[in-house]
């Protein structure tokens, strides 16, 4: 009954490393989602996939990439890392797209750039 | 565009006192409306919604009604126990994408 699987849980990169945050799911679901958490902010989207092959991007895509070549696997890439990108990320997934369906969250990724 | 506003915290409360957090919204259509909450360390998890006007959604002792005219979604809950202590995210869903979501709210329960 795993879920939402995101790893690593914590990550210190230096300026200008390149990472990618892991994100998979076992429910079968076709929509996946990236956000960023910001102290004292709600949650802002990066990116979303409606499905394998598809991605597209959310409020704050610049300086991320993504892929999404199965269904179970969001990965988030991380090229030049900035001191700007120190946040907590969530991968988040649900069934379907629709106004009513709500989206399912991993427990996070804690990455800080120094 | 859409938003969502909440009440700033923390909320600071005593076991078995009455809690409400206020969440007004702004849209453009008619979205459906979630409070999530998130314990320390942990991600966010669906606490309950509601998905048109009138609408009431319920769990864990947790309730929040859908007042389209007066655009707010507040969370109530009866009596409040320590485990119930976290932050709580009110959020609205109008099509495909994303969930826009307010600031979260800090609810601190002491014994």
């Amino acid at each position: 009954n795993a879920g939402v699987t995101q790893t690593p849980k914590f990550r210190i990169l230096k300026i200008g490393q390149s990472m990618t945050l892991q994100c998979t799911q076992d429910m079968n679901h076709n929509y996946m989602y990236w956000y960023r958490q910001d102290p004292g902010m709600g949650l802002k989207l990066i990116y979303y996939s409606v499905g394998a092959g598809i991605t597209d991007k959310g409020e704050v895509p610049n300086g991320y990439n993504v892929s999404r070549s199965t269904t179970e696997d969001f990965p988030l890439r991380l090229e030049l890392a900035a001191p700007s990108q120190t946040s907590v990320y969530f991968c988040a997934s649900s069934l379907v797209g629709g106004r009513d369906q709500p989206q399912h969250f991993g427990d996070g990724t804690r990455l800080s750039i120094l | 565009g859409d938003s969502v506003t909440q009440m700033e915290g923390p909320v600071t409360l005593s076991e078995e006192a009455f809690l409400t957090i206020n969440c007004t919204y702004t849209a453009t259509g008619y979205p459906s409306l979630f409070w999530y909450v998130q314990y320390p360390g942990e991600g966010l998890q669906l606490l309950l919604k509601a998905t048109k006007a009138d609408d009431k959604g319920s769990n864990k002792g947790f309730e929040a009604t859908y007042r389209k005219e007066t655009t707010s979604f507040h969370l109530e809950k009866g009596s409040v126990q320590v485990s119930d202590s976290a932050v709580y995210f009110c959020a609205l869903k109008e099509g495909f994408q994303k969930l826009v979501f307010g600031t979260g709210t800090r609810l601190l329960v002491s014994p």
